[in-house]
Order: structure tokens, then sequence, then C-alpha cells
């Protein structure tokens, strides 16, 4: 079935560090695939998203690439900053109204 | 717009209880959702509905019901709490568009149930 691996946290950087954090997924037909961010107490926001293959989704700072041939949509930030501490979410949308959320990474990032 | 809206924020049931959890949502959007947060499970879809007067099972729809009497509220209830619906429950909505395909869900800032 469909679904997302995503990597394990906690991770923890120093200001300014550069940021990955790995996504790779298992899905039938063409998905739609996202990052999202969770903010201490808050809901998820959407942080971006690419659509087919080889698409590149941006904001913030933040870039993740639609990569088919490894089905992968690694999340990366090349200066990351103590605002980005979050826990942040990859997620798959199929067919019709099914998003498949990865576990969450804790980002942890200290001054 | 206030964007999608939850209540209550928090609440403690005791087993055996019952409660009906709100989502509110001013964008106009077809879609709604009810999923579950747990500690190292992700997110995992309860229900969901395609509009108002539908409404289909997600991934664990068990010891749930939900409607959808209007287009801009979707309900959750618990008939019967239990320890194991202890969690943070988070609503979501988004449009549709090309062919009736859903786009990105916009959350709500959840509730966190503690059922004792």
């Amino acid at each position: 079935g469909d679904s997302v691996t995503q990597m394990e946290g906690p991770v923890t950087l120093s200001e300014e560090a550069f940021l990955t954090i790995n996504c790779t997924y298992t899905a039938t037909g063409y998905p739609s695939l996202f990052w999202y961010v969770q903010y201490p107490g808050e809901g998820l926001q959407l942080l971006l998203k690419a659509t087919k293959a080889d698409d590149k989704g941006s904001n913030k700072g933040f870039e993740a690439t639609y990569r088919k041939e490894t089905t992968s949509f690694h999340l990366e930030k090349g200066s990351v900053q103590v605002s980005d501490s979050a826990v942040y979410f990859c997620a798959l949308l199929t067919g019709a109204n099914n998003l498949f959320f990865g576990t969450g990474t804790r980002l942890t990032v200290i001054p | 717009n206030a964007g999608v809206t939850q209540t209550p924020k928090f609440r403690v049931l005791k087993t055996g209880q019952s409660m009906t959890l709100l989502c509110a949502q001013d964008m106009n959007h077809e879609y709604m959702y009810w999923y579950r947060q747990d500690p190292g499970m992700g997110l995992r879809l309860i229900h969901y509905s395609v509009g108002e007067g539908t409404t289909a099972k997600g991934e664990v729809p068990d010891g749930y019901n939900v409607s959808r009497l209007k287009k801009q509220n979707f309900l959750l209830g618990l008939e019967s709490a239990a320890p194991s619906q202890t969690s943070v429950y988070f609503c979501a909505s988004s449009y549709s568009i090309n062919r009736g395909q859903p786009n990105e869900q916009f959350f709500g800032p959840g509730t966190r149930l503690t059922v004792l």
C-alpha cells in the first residue's frame, strides 16, 4: 500500500547549519508530495509541495525535489534558524482524499 | 478569515463518557477530515467528508462517528470513550480542483483529549 518513510529524529543543529530530513515513499500512480511543519502547540501548516516528478517545492528557504527514480522528497535548508525548531512531516496524496503522513521529525536549532 | 477552528482545545473524559468535537472552516472548502495524532505514528485519518451530507471512513474509524450537516462544519463524536482514544485530534479542510481531486489540506490547531 501507499506509505511514507521519514527520517527519525530528533535532530539537533546549531544555528546556520545545513539541514536535511530524508523522506521516501511507496505509492501506486502519481502522487503529490508535501512537507508540513508543526510549531509547538499549533496545527500543521503546509511548508511546500510538489505535484509531479522533478518538481521542486520551496518556501522560507526550505526546498524539496520530487525524485521519481529514487521515490524520495528530501527536505533541505542551507542555514537553519532557531525559529525553524518544529516537527516536520512528509506526506503523500494519492487518488481521492488519501493523505499519508510520515511519523514526523523533531528539529531543534540551538543558538 | 479564521481558517479552520476547533472546539474545545482540551478535554478530559472518563471511560464510557461521550463527547463531540466541533470543526468549522470559513474557506468554503468542499472536503473536510478528522485525524488523530499519536506519538511515533504521525497522523492517521479517522473519517472524512467530500461534501455536505456525505461522510466516509478513513484508516482508523472504529469508535468514532461523524456528521456534516452544514458545509462549514464537521463534527466528530465519541459515543463511549476509551483510554485508547487519548490523542490529539486535528481537523482539516481542502478545496477540490481539477476534476474533483483534493488539494492541500489546511489544519486546525488541534484538540487534546485525555480519557481516564
